[in-house]
């Protein structure tokens, strides 16, 4: 049963980047989409955007350009990665990461992240 | 983007009731739509993918449905453990957007 472990920095000051780690445990990387989500209470659920087991990324119009979610390859383990920067308040809220298939079937705990001068 | 609108956006039931949530999508989405359901402090948990397509292990009071662009999810007698957010999901059309939720009250 595929489980995920996110973890990551909780708070950042405005203009810092944001990162977080999601490892996958009992699941290969292909075949799926790995997914991150955050939960603000201004704006609900929004997607932020998705990697494949070949690398190839969709990322949210919205962040584009802030935005980089990548496969790390450096270790063994079946982890990738989300990096957001030049946060702000509005980037306050829960991150998830999750598995797609486009659904998304498996959820991690979440990562609270605040964004506070 | 999809525009997906959820309605009620809260819902006032009772142990045995019979509820339904709707989703309407702001163009076709092939019925690429999932249902989810979040508690207090924890993430969300698939409930229904490709709009009717029950997610294993899911009990079978929960349904799906499609009609064009609106959706509906039905929960045919509440239980306690039903008590919860629901969010619809379209994955037709990148960026993947969410409904709103609706969250389901004991009253």
């Amino acid at each position: 049963q595929v489980q995920l472990q996110q973890w990551g920095a909780g708070l950042l000051k405005p203009s810092e980047t944001l990162s977080l780690t999601c490892r996958v445990h009992g699941e290969s990387f292909s075949g799926y989409y790995w997914t991150w989500v955050r939960q603000s209470p201004g704006k609900g659920l929004e997607w932020i955007g998705e990697i494949n087991g070949g690398g190839i990324t969709i990322y949210n119009p919205s962040l584009r350009s802030r935005l980089s979610i990548s496969i790390d390859t450096a270790t063994s383990t079946n982890q990738f990665s989300l990096r957001l920067s030049s946060v702000t308040a509005a980037d306050t809220g829960v991150y998830y990461c999750a598995r797609g298939g486009p659904s998304l079937n498996a959820w991690g705990q979440g990562t609270l992240v605040t964004v506070s001068s | 983007d999809i525009q997906m609108t959820q309605s009620p956006s809260t819902l006032s039931a009772s142990v045995g009731d019979r509820v339904i949530i709707t989703c309407r999508a702001s163009q076709s989405i092939s019925g690429y739509l999932a249902w989810y359901q979040q508690k207090p402090g924890k993430a969300p948990s698939l409930l229904i993918y490709r709009a009717s397509n029950l997610q294993s292990g899911v009990p079978s009071r929960f349904r799906g449905s499609e009609s064009g662009t609106d959706f509906t999810l039905t929960i045919s007698s509440l239980q306690p453990d039903d008590f919860a957010t629901y969010y619809c999901q379209q994955y037709s059309s990148s960026p993947y957007t969410f409904g709103q939720g609706t969250r389901l009250e004991i009253k």
